[in-house]
């Protein structure tokens, strides 16, 4: 099983909102991924998760809060976003921070409105 | 900064060989990987190879590496209709973790 499952696969949130975005992988890897991915753009990489603790924040502003209460699951907080944050949300999982291959999930495509 | 560049069309018929460029800026990348991307999907790892190799073969998938003019190619052969998605190449540095630096993205068109 390589599955990343992200939920929920579409969101809409007004700028006023608190809304989080799930990602779950049972394939026993210890590092996880938030990546943001504008129209048209290629994936930028936000935030990096070993072992649970918060590896690499990409200056991502604060109203993103990730959390990482397992090892099989990273959530992503959203307060107060702004429209321009509307883009697709990709978490990805693999095996360590060495490992060769992530895998990344089905995205959650957020527009904010 | 890490620049990686992708041309942005191909179209190519069923049947052809399909060739999808990259070049990256990053002589440190121990990795480098190539991504396809349906509409509205995730990203799904096609292959990859090792800085130290200079080319990889994957059934229908050929990957060429040249480290010295920093350029990666993909080349698909016998293109089917299915195979058309942007692709995206990806390197690696060497600070760890699956910090990937992503192409451009190339839109691959596979018409019948």
């Amino acid at each position: 099983d390589t599955e990343v499952t992200q939920t929920p696969k579409h969101l809409v949130m007004g700028m006023t909102n608190k809304k989080s975005l799930k990602c779950e992988q049972h394939m026993g890897h210890r590092a996880m991924y938030w990546y943001k991915q504008k129209a048209k753009k290629p994936p930028e990489l936000m935030f990096v998760y070993s072992y649970e603790k918060l590896s690499i924040n990409e200056s991502v502003p604060s109203r993103f809060s990730p959390e990482c209460p397992n090892s099989s699951l990273l959530n992503l907080h959203l307060h107060a976003l702004q429209p321009e944050d509307s883009a697709l949300y990709l978490c990805a999982s693999s095996q360590d921070g060495m490992n060769t291959e992530a895998f990344f999930g089905q995205g959650t495509r957020l527009t904010v409105v | 900064g890490e620049d990686v560049e992708q041309s942005l069309f191909l179209s190519v018929r069923e049947g052809d060989s399909s060739v999808i460029n990259c070049t990256y800026t990053d002589s440190s990348s121990t990795y480098l990987y190539w991504y396809k991307q349906e509409p509205g999907a995730g990203l799904q790892l096609l292959t990859y190879i090792f800085s130290n190799m200079d080319m990889k073969q994957d059934q229908r998938l050929t990957v060429l590496l040249n480290k010295k003019d920093k350029h990666l190619s993909l080349r698909i052969a016998d293109t089917q209709t299915g195979d058309s998605a942007i692709y995206f190449c990806a390197e690696r540095g060497n600070t760890g973790f699956q910090k990937l630096v992503f192409g451009t993205g190339t839109r691959l068109l596979v018409s019948p």
